[in-house]
Parts: structure tokens; sequence; C-alpha cells
């Protein structure tokens, strides 16, 4: 069946340094990939998204790697700052089939000082 | 400026006593959905609209139901609720159809007493 999950629940991380979050997906017809970010006590927020013609699309300071082959995914963060302290998820769709936004599991950032 | 915006942000209820928690956007979007979010859980999707097209998951028990009048509102409507349904409720948007970046709102936590 469809699933999408993380390897890590928890990444600590100085402040300054680069993060990286992973996920990895079974669902091989998910075409279309999304990171949101969740603080604590309110909705998921949007980071970046990308689809499955692309291995690679940043923003501002994020960069979303995407590896077709292995069903993995992974979110960098660079110079990671105290704001960055978040609950995030990947989310899968099958864009040109239907609607729906499966979440994973979440991995939680923390930030050290 | 809120884009989609759910009431109230915290709903308490007794047990068994029907509730309906509410949505609206302002962005027009062809896709509502609604998610189910208990503490340091992904969201769980619950069911979604294309337009008035309803969407159901096939976990979602029959005790959640929806409605969508119109583009703007839905609604989440938990019939007679349990102790096991406190959990944050998250309504997103999206336009669909390949389009599916998600706005969501800052979700109702319910407590149910």
């Amino acid at each position: 069946g469809e699933s999408v999950g993380l390897h890590l629940p928890t990444l600590s991380v100085q402040e300054g340094d680069n993060s990286i979050i992973n996920c990895a997906y079974s669902n091989s017809a998910s075409d279309y990939f999304i990171w949101y970010k969740q603080e604590s006590g309110k909705g998921p927020q949007f980071i970046i998204d990308i689809r499955s013609n692309m291995d690679k699309r940043q923003g501002q300071r994020v960069t979303v790697l995407l590896n077709k082959t292995v069903k993995h995914l992974s979110l960098q963060i660079a110079a990671t700052q105290p704001g960055d302290s978040a609950v995030y998820f990947c989310a899968e769709n099958k864009a040109n089939r239907d609607d729906k936004i499966i979440f994973g599991k979440g991995t939680r950032l923390h930030i050290l000082p | 400026d809120a884009m989609v915006i759910q009431n109230p942000r915290y709903q308490v209820t007794q047990f068994g006593k029907p509730v309906t928690l509410s949505c609206s956007q302002t962005l027009n979007h062809n896709v509502m959905y609604w998610y189910q979010q208990k503490s340091s859980q992904a969201p769980k999707l619950l069911f979604h609209y294309y337009d008035k097209d309803f969407n159901n998951e096939a976990d979602t028990p029959d005790n959640f139901q929806s409605r969508r009048p119109n583009t703007s509102f839905c609604f989440l409507d938990i019939r007679s609720p349990g102790l096991g349904d406190a959990a944050m409720y998250l309504c997103a948007t999206s336009r669909g159809r390949g389009r599916t970046e998600a706005f969501f709102g800052q979700g109702t936590r319910l407590t149910v007493v």
C-alpha cells in the first residue's frame, strides 16, 4: 500500500550548520512531493515542492533532492537558524491522477545554540 | 491575510454530543481537505472534495461526515465524539488536478470531555 515515511524522528543541529531531513516513499506512482514545516500549535506551512521529472530544486536556504531509483527525497536547510525549529513532513501526491496529499511521519528539528 | 480560516481555534465538546468544525477559504480553490492530527503524529487525511465531488478515505470512521455547501466553505461534522477523537483538525485547500500545493488553516483543537 501507499506509505511515506521518515528515517529519523528527531534531529538536533547546531545553529549555523546545515540540516538534512530524509524521507522514503514506497508508492512509485507518486509524482509530486512536498515538504511542510509545522510549528507548535499551527497548521503545516508549505516549504518547497518537487515533481518527479526533476532531481533537485532549490529555494531560499532550502534544497530538495529526489532520487526516484531508491524512492528517497531529502530536505536540506542551509545555515540553520533558531526559527527553523519545527516538525518537518514530507508529503506525496499522484498529481495527475488524484488530489490526495498523504503525509509521512515527520522529523522534529532541534536547533542547538 | 488569512487564506484558509478555521473556526473555532479551540473546541470543547461532551462525549457523544455532535460537534461541527468549520473552514472557509478566500483562494477560490477547487479542492478542500480535512485532516486529523493527533499529538506527535502526521496529519491523516479523512476526506476531500473536488468541487462538490466527495472523496472519503477507506479508513475514515462513519462518525465523521462533511459538507461543502459552496466553494468557500466546508464543514466537518462529528456525530458522536469519543475520547479518541480528541485531536487537531486541519483544513486545507488546493487548486487540484496536478496543482496540488495545499494551503492549511491554523487548525481546530478538539477536546472531548
